[in-house]
């Protein structure tokens, strides 16, 4: 069965940068595009980005540009998602999320159980 | 940038129906997909493609889009469906989503 463990809760400092993983098993991650979305405390889903793991090609939203580096290492089946320069306001439950293929790529699939990461000084 | 924009609250009683709509310019022309959000829980796809159902979601969830407007039905509400609800669609291969819209079923 498919699953995406992610790692777990970090604290950091502002101006810091924080590296969130996500361990894929129960299929190839190379046939799969991986999004990171991100919700902040009460609000609503928020689209960082995509990664090809297949070359490992990627799209960042606009707002994330400069700030967020997306990865992969195809060996251990995990991916990575790096953001920089924190500010208070990326406090925020982080989830990497399996683009479906097929007649479901234009959705998620699976979801991993996301990562809270807090911006504090 | 494009915007889905959905209304922020739905109430419902049970076994009604509810709709929840999703705006955005020309949106009849692009696939629309629903998520389902339970407190502390991850999303979990409701709706792809507009109208079609994944395995395992009850037949009372249904989708529609047309013009500018996408709609999430659900046919005889149940408790179990208080949740919050998100469209999400693509544009210039990034994806967007909805503001969420927080069904109550009362």
């Amino acid at each position: 069965q498919v699953q995406l463990v992610q790692s777990g809760a970090e604290v950091k400092k502002p101006g810091a940068s924080v590296k969130v993983s996500c361990k894929a098993s129960g299929y190839t991650i190379t046939r799969y595009f991986m999004h990171w979305v991100r919700q902040a405390p009460g609000q609503g889903l928020e689209w960082m980005g995509i990664i090809n793991p297949n070359g490992g090609s990627t799209t960042y939203a606009q707002k994330f540009q400069g700030r967020v580096t997306m990865t992969r290492d195809t060996s251990t089946s995990t991916l990575y998602m790096e953001l920089s320069s924190l500010r208070f306001e990326d406090t925020a439950v982080y989830y990497c999320a399996r683009k479906g293929f097929g007649e479901l790529s234009e959705g998620i699939d699976y979801w991993g159980q996301g990562t809270l990461v807090t911006v504090s000084s | 940038s494009y915007e889905l924009t959905q209304p922020p609250s739905v109430s419902v009683s049970p076994g009604q129906t509810a709709k929840i709509s999703c705006s955005g310019d020309k949106l009849g022309d692009k696939y629309v997909c629903w998520y389902q959000q339970k407190p502390g829980q991850s999303p979990v796809l409701v709706i792809h493609q507009d109208i079609k159902r994944p395995s395992g979601i009850p037949e009372r969830f249904s989708g529609s889009n047309s013009g500018d407007t996408a709609t999430l039905t659900i046919s005889g509400t149940q408790a179990m469906d208080e949740a919050d609800y998100y469209c999400q669609a693509w544009d210039s291969s990034t994806a967007v989503f909805g503001g969420g819209t927080k069904l109550t079923v009362l």
